[in-house]
């Protein structure tokens, strides 16, 4: 009965790299979610996908982020060209996608992103 | 503009006791809003959802009210334990379709023994 699975937990890149998060939501979810979290900002909402299609993006950097969920495999979020800015947490969450308030989000235990 | 408040200040309480902790809102009309506790390390879990139509709701020893005139969401944690020690987030659904929540920044609870 497994959650929603992030991985790698941990991140190290220099600046420059790339990196790639990745998340495989629960089991019967067609919907997740992305957010960076921030020790003085708290959650903010990046990306929201179901399986092939971006739905909105409204939260992500124009530049560097991308995000997607194939038909097959986990949901990636892709940081190309790393800067220090850039090292945080980053929760996925996933939910079942059934419309409406009640619509719960489960969330994974993150991969904590830092970029020396 | 759009702004979720939570008690900023840590807040530490005896075991046994209730905690009562703040959610404030301004510039929202939320559909539905919802309470989350995150451990050190890990990702939020949901507690519990309350809608704008309704002023109070429980799950055991978890109280969550809702006043939309006040723009304010109180919880309470009754007979408080050690193990109730976590940060505890508010979210706030706007559209009333939990795609896009907002969130606030948390507010630490500690439960001494």
């Amino acid at each position: 009965n497994a959650g929603v699975m992030q991985n790698p937990r941990h991140l190290v890149r220099r600046r420059g790299q790339e990196a790639r998060l990745r998340c495989s939501p629960m089991k019967g979810h067609s919907h997740v979610y992305w957010y960076r979290q921030l020790p003085e900002e708290g959650l903010k909402f990046m990306v929201y996908l179901q399986k092939e299609n971006i739905i909105d993006e409204s939260g992500m950097p124009k530049e560097r982020f991308s995000a997607e969920f194939p038909k097959e495999g986990p949901s990636i979020l892709r940081i190309q060209q790393v800067v220090r800015g850039d090292s945080a947490a980053y929760f996925c969450a996933s939910s079942q996608g059934t419309g409406g308030g009640l619509d719960i989000q489960y969330f994974g235990a993150g991969t904590r992103l830092s970029v020396l | 503009s759009q702004k979720i408040e939570q008690n900023s200040e840590a807040l530490n309480i005896q075991e046994g006791k209730t905690a009562t902790l703040t959610c404030n809102y301004t510039n929202y009309s939320p559909a539905y809003l919802q309470w989350y506790r995150q451990d050190p390390g890990r990702g939020p879990v949901f507690l519990l959802l309350i809608r704008e139509n309704e002023k109070e709701k429980r799950k055991e020893r978890l109280k969550v009210t809702f006043d939309t005139t006040l723009k304010q969401s109180l919880f309470h944690i009754t007979a408080s334990q050690p193990a109730d020690s976590a940060t505890y987030l508010c979210a706030l659904d706007k559209t009333g379709n939990n795609r896009k929540l907002i969130w606030g920044l948390g507010t630490s609870l500690a439960v001494n023994p």
